[in-house]
């Protein structure tokens, strides 16, 4: 069955500065790697996703991930964090290799810009 | 087209009544997605749905909790029964045919039973 970890529940960054917020992933076949994003009161948004190919994908925003597929990791990265970047990230997975389409998602990381 | 839309955005019961929600998914949308998330935790899958067919229920989905999408385009989820217990966000989304298509998600209907 797959599985996605985010071990940091809150990842506090200054304006301005990198920002990383990390997930790692466990699967049987082939992942299908997504971000989403939760504003307060709002539903999720997608982000990025990573199918195949260049390990980089680039998603809205101005925020990345790289696939790392020997460390199962996606980590989420924006090269210069913004007040209003401050949300809830949920990192999630769909297992290529059971058949389904089944989402699962991991319990969030609490991002939080300072200005 | 605006999107997936759920209805009603919040409800509040006394334990033992019936809910019941109503999700109507972006239109050439051919799965639909329904996930429960409680304060503080991500989304948990519920089930979903290939136009008018189920193919997948979460262990999580009790007896008491039933959805359906009977025409291949809004779906119900009905709670029978209801407990403190499904105190929760009831999200709703749906996604294009491919597979490695991300889910578009409603703003959800919040349950609170008292």
């Amino acid at each position: 069955a797959q599985s996605v970890a985010q071990p940091e529940d809150q990842v506090n960054v200054a304006e301005g500065n990198p920002l990383t917020v990390k997930c790692t992933y466990s699967v049987s076949g082939n992942p299908y790697l997504f971000w989403y994003v939760q504003y307060p009161n709002r539903g999720l948004q997608f982000l990025l996703k990573y199918i195949t190919g260049d390990n980089l994908v680039k998603g809205s925003y101005g925020f990345e991930a790289e696939f790392n597929k020997s460390q199962t990791s996606f980590h989420l990265k924006k090269p210069s964090a913004l007040v209003s970047d401050s949300a809830l990230y949920f990192c999630a997975v769909r297992d290529e290799g059971t058949g389904g389409f089944k989402t699962i998602f991991g319990a969030g990381t609490r991002l939080f810009v300072k200005a | 087209d605006t999107g997936v839309s759920q209805d009603p955005r919040h409800k509040i019961t006394k334990r033992g009544q019936n809910v019941t929600f109503r999700c109507d998914p972006i239109s050439e949308h051919n799965r639909l997605y329904w996930y429960r998330q409680t304060l503080g935790q991500g989304p948990e899958f519920l089930t979903y749905f290939q136009n008018e067919a189920q193919l997948e229920k979460s262990r999580l989905l009790s007896d008491r909790f039933s959805a359906e999408r009977p025409k291949g385009s809004f779906s119900t989820l009905e709670i029978q029964r209801t407990e403190q217990g499904d105190s929760a966000m009831y999200l709703c989304a749906s996604s294009f045919q491919a597979e490695q298509g991300e889910l578009f998600f409603g703003e959800g209907s919040r349950l609170t039973v008292l």
